[in-house]
């Protein structure tokens, strides 16, 4: 049992370039997010998506599109990397409004942007 | 909107001392609150909830509706404790989960 699964791990780009995030979860839960993890900032909230085929803003949405591929898979893409988005990013995933809302989290994607 | 606060960036404690995270937050509805730990080199992970009304690893957090606080709570903190700690707040309206900016409990021997 994986639970969420992120990846990459760390990545490094160039001012102006593309990169996706992908996390996956394999516990059949409608909810899934995307943070982002700061000093001094704490944990942020980018994206969520409820259910299949739904996302929303978070907190921080500005820069960043996701898409809810399925139950299983929600993407997190960065169009034109910026060093303001040098970051540890985490997926997470939780049963949702049906359920409990207690989060998992995957083990975070270190991205810094040059 | 919603929001919730942590006004301690880092606390430090000596070990056997008691210790106090403090997280208020503000919501117009029934919020649900949870504390989340992040030991080093692990991932992030819920420590307690409020509508569990639990003791896990001799913390507790009660849900104080007038003053709009979950501040969390041990009586004899451990060198195992030290970690960052992190408030959260699910609302009734949708399945935004929101986090406050963390407290490093640092528990000195």
């Amino acid at each position: 049992n994986a639970g969420v699964t992120q990846t990459p791990k760390f990545q490094v780009l160039k001012t102006g370039q593309s990169m996706t995030l992908q996390c996956a979860q394999d516990m059949n839960h409608n909810s899934m997010y995307w943070y982002r993890q700061d000093p001094g900032m704490g944990l942020r909230l980018i994206y969520y998506s409820a259910s299949e085929g739904t996302t929303d803003k978070g907190e921080v949405p500005n820069g960043y599109n996701v898409s809810r591929l399925n139950k299983r898979e929600f993407s997190l893409r960065l169009e034109s990397a910026a060093p303001s988005q040098t970051s540890v990013y985490f997926c997470a995933s939780t049963q949702g409004s049906s359920g409990a809302n207690v989060l998992t989290f995957g083990a975070g994607s270190r991205l810094t942007v040059l | 909107a919603q929001r919730v606060t942590q006004p301690e960036k880092l606390l430090s404690v000596f070990k056997g001392a008691p210790v106090e995270l403090k997280c208020n937050y503000s919501y117009s509805g029934s919020p649900e609150l949870f504390w989340y730990v992040q030991y080093s080199r692990q991932r992030l992970q819920l420590l307690l909830r409020h509508i569990s009304r639990e003791s896990i690893k001799g913390f507790t957090a009660d849900l104080n509706k007038g003053e709009t606080s979950f501040h969390l709570k041990k009586p004899f903190a451990q060198e195992e404790d030290s970690a960052m700690y992190y408030c959260a707040l699910s609302g009734d309206r949708d399945d935004k989960i929101i986090f406050g900016k963390g407290t490093r409990l640092h528990i000195l021997p």
